[in-house]
């Protein structure tokens, strides 16, 4: 079967840097999603990675090892309104959209 | 401003009783999708439509109905017939209809069942 595998919680101090790492085993592999979603609100979009590599946009980095079937998000100077749920979704062979259950990442002051 | 709206935001309902979940999006996009979102899953796909007039069943379709005959508008209603509707729902739109790019969502509706 297809699975993405995530970390349920995290927990990071204001200032500090966190990682949240993502590995799929989909059959298949056309793209990697990270999406943000706080509490009771609609997903928003962060980064799309289909090579290898790092892809920076200002305080957040996507990095994806196709080899390895893993992700990471990493998030640089943590604000608080960085608490929210991060959703890891993945592209496989059919294009069908596959999605892991997010890591819900709290930021203590 | 261009997105996409859903409504109503909370909807309560009796057992029985079929809802209709509005979704529109003024961003030109043909493909669009309803999700539903429950506690400690991803999110799970339960219709998409790709062009107008035109539908397709996600992975858990049952119960559920749609139609799509404006391009702007992609109705979800929930019937008598799903088990278990209490849930968030999401609509989403995206100008990509291979799941390559980024889907854009509304707000969510939630549906609870008394």
């Amino acid at each position: 079967g297809q699975n993405i595998d995530q970390p349920t919680e995290m927990t990071a101090t204001e200032g500090a840097i966190v990682q949240i790492n993502c590995t799929y085993q989909t059959s298949g592999f056309n793209g990697l999603f990270w999406y943000q979603q706080h509490a009771g609100e609609a997903p928003t979009f962060l980064s799309y990675n289909v090579l290898d590599g790092l892809e920076e946009k200002g305080r957040f980095s996507s990095f994806l090892s196709r080899s390895k079937g893993y992700s990471y998000l990493l998030l640089k100077e943590l604000q608080m309104k960085d608490s929210a749920s991060y959703l890891c979704a993945v592209v496989d062979s059919n294009y069908q959209l596959i999605w892991g259950a997010g890591t819900k990442l709290i930021i203590k002051p | 401003d261009g997105g996409i709206t859903q409504s109503p935001k909370y909807l309560f309902r009796k057992e029985g009783q079929n809802v209709t979940l509005s979704c529109e999006q003024n961003l030109n996009h043909d493909a669009m999708y309803w999700y539903r979102q429950d506690p400690g899953q991803g999110l799970r796909l339960i219709y998409y439509s790709q062009i107008v007039n035109d539908f397709q069943k996600g992975d858990i379709a049952e119960g559920y109905s749609v139609s799509r005959e404006k391009k702007e508008s992609f109705p979800l209603t929930v019937t008598s017939a799903q088990k278990n509707p209490t849930a968030f729902y999401l609509c989403a739109s995206s100008n990509s209809g291979d799941n390559t790019g980024e889907l854009f969502f509304g707000e969510g509706s939630r549906l609870t069942v008394l």
